[in-house]
């Protein structure tokens, strides 16, 4: 079945270092694509999305381009905050049933000092 | 507008009692998913309600069951808990258009159930 991997972690960085996160999906159709983030003690945010290949998500200084031909959606942010701290979700939107169902990865919890 | 509510926010039950969770979806949203995030790991689809019907099933055993009322809002029952069902248990809403796997689900900020 669909399936999304994300990079272990924990990633710890410095504030305003260079942020990537990796994240590979199996799928056998077109999924949409998306980065949730989870702060301590709350439930999902949608940071982006994406929804073709080539499509490229953006929000909050955070990126990531839907890539067919590698199966992957790699979040990137170019300087990072200790706000960001957070856990970030890979998902992919699975289109059996039409119901949009979500298939999350495991998670990559970012720490980020000051 | 109110987001996504869920109650309640922490429950403590023993093994083998039964639980209802309970959510609001979204003002205009019909649709409403629940969702299972155990410790360290990343949510896992339970089942998903529209019409007050159950759509679509996870993986996941008929101790877990589920219902939506005409409001649209929705509960989440499991019955004889076992201790593998302490979790987060989030609870998402959304509304069908042309393609449903366009659609932004909302999550609420969950239900932290421990089973002792």
């Amino acid at each position: 079945g669909d399936s999304v991997t994300q990079m272990e972690g924990p990633v710890t960085l410095s504030e305003e270092a260079f942020l990537t996160i990796n994240c590979t999906y199996t799928a056998t159709g077109y999924p949409s694509l998306f980065w949730y983030v989870q702060y301590p003690g709350e439930g999902l945010q949608l940071l982006l999305k994406a929804t073709k290949a080539d499509d490229k998500g953006s929000n909050k200084g955070f990126e990531a381009t839907y890539r067919k031909e590698t199966t992957s959606f790699h979040l990137e942010k170019g300087s990072v905050q200790v706000s960001d701290s957070a856990v970030y979700f890979c998902a992919l939107s699975d289109r059996s049933g039409n119901t949009g169902k979500l298939i999350f990865g495991q998670g990559t919890t970012l720490q980020v000092k000051p | 507008d109110a987001g996504v509510t869920q109650s309640p926010t922490h429950l403590i039950k023993t093994r083998g009692q039964q639980v209802t969770l309970r959510c609001s979806p979204k003002s205009g949203h019909d649709t409403v998913s629940w969702y299972q995030q155990a410790l360290g790991q990343g949510p896992q689809f339970i089942f998903q309600y529209y019409e007050e019907e159950e759509r679509q099933r996870g993986n996941f055993p008929d101790r877990f069951s589920g219902h939506q009322y005409p409001n649209y809002s929705s509960e989440l029952n499991v019955n004889a808990l076992l201790l593998g069902d302490s979790a987060l248990y989030l609870c998402a809403s959304s509304f069908p258009s042309g393609e449903s796997s366009y659609n932004e689900q909302f999550f609420g900020p969950g239900t932290r159930l421990t089973v002792l």
